[in-house]
């Protein structure tokens, strides 16, 4: 079982819809970053938290500490939302563990028009 | 810099080569980061440095990857001998502090024939 697992693997959607990517995580960590990457390799950093909630644009994450779980959410989904969605976490090991994360296998998510 | 900039974006090398991929960071970022991403998987762990420090590189698969930061900016990713297995994308990275926010390269795309 992977450290990470994101869930789904594949999403689709319609324009306009309310979007949910869910990640588990079966490790202790100290943050957990939510990235968005584009067909071409790009990847941008939505958000980083370690606990509650936050809110960018059309985007919300969140993060249950307790149940090692944290959702990506995308309000009024449009079709330049369309990409891969990676959850990643770092560890608490500290020392030089602390430079390294762990990644899930990513959510391709389509949004048509 | 304005972002993490990775080249040759594409190579192509014949089995057996060695080839050398630089990761130029963003300018005052302590902390940089190696990934490999095989084709439709999510990104793993190679290599960390903090300054011209590799505090850790027990993602390195073989002794033929090879990385430094001689001067605590600019890296470079080597690999010798280069096999199929080899093939991927190698993203780098790049964050004010070690638990900062990361930036991201383009990638570079390493195909081994």
């Amino acid at each position: 079982k992977n450290e990470v697992e994101q869930s789904p693997q594949n999403l689709t959607a319609q324009e306009g819809e309310f979007i949910t990517i869910n990640c588990s995580y079966s490790v202790g960590i100290s943050a957990l970053h939510w990235l968005q990457q584009h067909p071409g390799g790009g990847i941008v950093s939505l958000f980083m938290l370690s606990s509650g909630k936050k809110k960018h644009g059309r985007l919300i994450a969140t993060i249950n500490i307790q149940e090692k779980h944290s959702s990506l959410h995308i309000t009024a989904s449009h079709p330049r939302d369309s990409a891969v969605y990676i959850c990643a976490v770092r560890g608490r090991g500290g020392g030089t563990s602390y430079g390294k994360l762990t990644f899930g296998q990513g959510t391709i998510l389509t949004v048509h028009p | 810099g304005a972002g993490v900039s990775q080249s040759p974006r594409y190579k192509v090398a014949k089995r057996g080569q060695d080839v050398a991929l630089r990761c130029d960071p963003i300018s005052g970022h302590v902390s940089l980061f190696w990934y490999q991403q095989a084709l439709g998987q999510g990104p793993e762990f190679l290599t960390y440095f903090q300054n011209e420090a590799q505090l850790d590189k027990s993602g390195l698969p073989s002794d033929r990857f090879f990385a430094e930061r001689p001067e605590g900016s600019v890296s470079t990713l080597k690999i010798q001998r280069t096999q199929q297995e080899d093939s991927a994308v190698y993203l780098c990275a790049s964050s004010y502090r070690v638990t900062g926010e990361l930036f991201f390269g383009e990638g570079s795309r390493l195909t081994v024939l």
